[in-house]
């Protein structure tokens, strides 16, 4: 158990510009979460996957952001057109088993839009 | 709205003292009520959590009480040491996929 893994931890990127992370969940885990946390804040829930299905999104995901989930194992948040207001930490975790299974989350990647 | 709400913002304690943390919420339907601790620089892990069968749950120094007809549930951190030092969420899930978080409380332990 190599624990949910993030890439990149760190992200600046201009305004305007495109920006994609990358989690790598527990091998053996099939629901996946990705989370948004702000200074000050607790995560707040973006999306959820089980296995390659993405079954929920929040109404923060506006339509510049997509998730993608293939195969099932590694995820992909994608940010189009990012904007200031985008700055913040993105975390991802997984969970095996039912909803209310306890949530692993990674380190995290903070992005800065300047 | 907020979910869970979550108090005290920030709290200071002595070495060895005890640290308590409350929560509270209004959706009857949750059902999984746990706590994460976050470290500067790191994502939240799990610390402790609670169904609402039960009034308590103990491990090691750290216990939650929960009061199903108040709608509130507590964390309480014995003996707190310099290494409690960190962000504490509580949190709440039901019939959902969302973890609903409360804003956190940071908690300094002063040696």
């Amino acid at each position: 158990d190599t624990g949910v893994s993030q890439d990149p931890r760190h992200k600046i990127t201009k305004r305007g510009q495109n920006v994609t992370f990358r989690c790598d969940p527990i091998s053996e885990h099939n629901r996946l979460y990705w989370y948004r946390q702000t200074l000050g804040q607790g995560p707040e829930f973006l999306t959820y996957f089980q296995n390659e299905a993405q079954l929920e999104k929040s109404r923060l995901l506006s339509d510049r952001f997509s998730a993608e989930r293939p195969k099932g194992s590694f995820s992909t948040l994608e940010i189009q057109r990012t904007e200031q207001g985008d700055s913040a930490m993105y975390l991802c975790a997984s969970s095996y088993g039912t909803a209310n299974s306890p949530l692993h989350f990674g380190n995290g990647t903070r992005l800065t839009v300047t | 709205q907020q979910q869970v709400k979550q108090s005290p913002q920030s709290l200071i304690v002595q070495k060895g003292g005890i640290s308590i943390i409350n929560c509270a919420y209004e959706n009857t339907a949750f059902d999984y009520f746990p706590w994460y601790q976050q470290f500067p620089g790191k994502g939240p892990a799990l610390l402790i959590a609670i169904r609402p069968d039960v009034s308590e749950k103990k491990e090691g120094r750290f216990t939650i009480s929960f009061n199903k007809s108040a709608k509130q549930f507590s964390l309480h951190i014995m003996d707190s040491q310099p290494g409690d030092s960190a962000t504490y969420f509580c949190a709440a899930i039901g019939t959902g996929n969302q973890f609903y978080f409360g804003t956190g409380t940071s908690l300094t332990v002063i040696p």
